[in-house]
């Protein structure tokens, strides 16, 4: 089936602007994460989603990142005022969520390219 | 909290060169542990992994690593590099189960003909 799907592939924004970052999981995956790829800090986790749990919003680096995901499906990243080191490559990932092994791999999305000008 | 330490930002072969890129990790429990590869332009694959057993485990395009428990490790190897090989290359760990990551900075290899 279809892998991960990410939109826009690019975005370019203007300081203080909102953006919001969409992710579509591979279809039965209950298991859903964003991480953010830059020069500086690498791939960072920011939020994890499974199935009807709260989400884990540990990696979040501030209350200007927000993230909701409707129907157990498509989850959309929301960053607020947009400042310049928010640039980034912010990617989804999706797993099945089971217990078993094999339900535990993470699919990676294309990534949304986010340049704040 | 995890940790995932790699030795090497950039590493330049030679086609047909063997590659090791070494991995650390730092984490108190049971850990999954992982490579990725990021090709020019494209997005992360999964390059191998490992789960339990045995700690020789074998990926795609003849990649190969292995987990060394005391030594807290999951190197990665290739008998003979090609230049497709050309990538960043990631480790990753995370708690066993359906948990986030944490990736190493990445290693940058080049293949030269």
């Amino acid at each position: 089936g279809a892998g991960v799907s990410q939109s826009p592939s690019n975005k370019v924004t203007e300081k203080g602007k909102d953006v919001e970052l969409r992710c579509d999981p591979i279809s039965g995956h209950t298991a859903l994460y964003w991480y953010r790829q830059s020069l500086g800090q690498g791939l960072e986790f920011l939020i994890y989603f499974q199935g009807n749990s709260a989400p884990d919003k540990s990696g979040l680096p501030s209350d200007r990142f927000s993230a909701e995901r409707t129907g157990g499906s498509v989850s959309t990243l929301t960053i607020q005022r947009t400042q310049q080191e928010d640039s980034a490559v912010y990617l989804c990932a999706s797993s099945s969520g089971g217990v078993g092994e094999g339900s535990w791999e993470q699919y990676f999305g294309p990534g949304t390219r986010l340049t704040v000008t | 909290a995890q940790s995932v330490s790699q030795h090497n930002h950039h590493v330049i072969l030679s086609e047909a060169a063997s590659l090791e890129l070494g991995c650390n990790y730092s984490y108190g429990g049971t850990v999954n542990l992982f490579w990725y590869v990021q090709y020019p332009g494209q997005h992360l694959q999964l390059l191998l992994k490992y789960f339990s057993g045995d700690p020789l485990v074998k990926g795609i395009k003849g990649f190969e690593a292995e987990f060394i428990k005391s030594k807290f490790s999951f190197n990665l190897r290739k008998p003979s590099v090609q230049w497709s090989d050309t990538a960043e290359y990631f480790c990753a760990v995370n708690a066993r189960g359906n948990t986030p990551l944490v990736f190493g900075k990445g290693t940058r290899l080049s293949v030269i003909a």
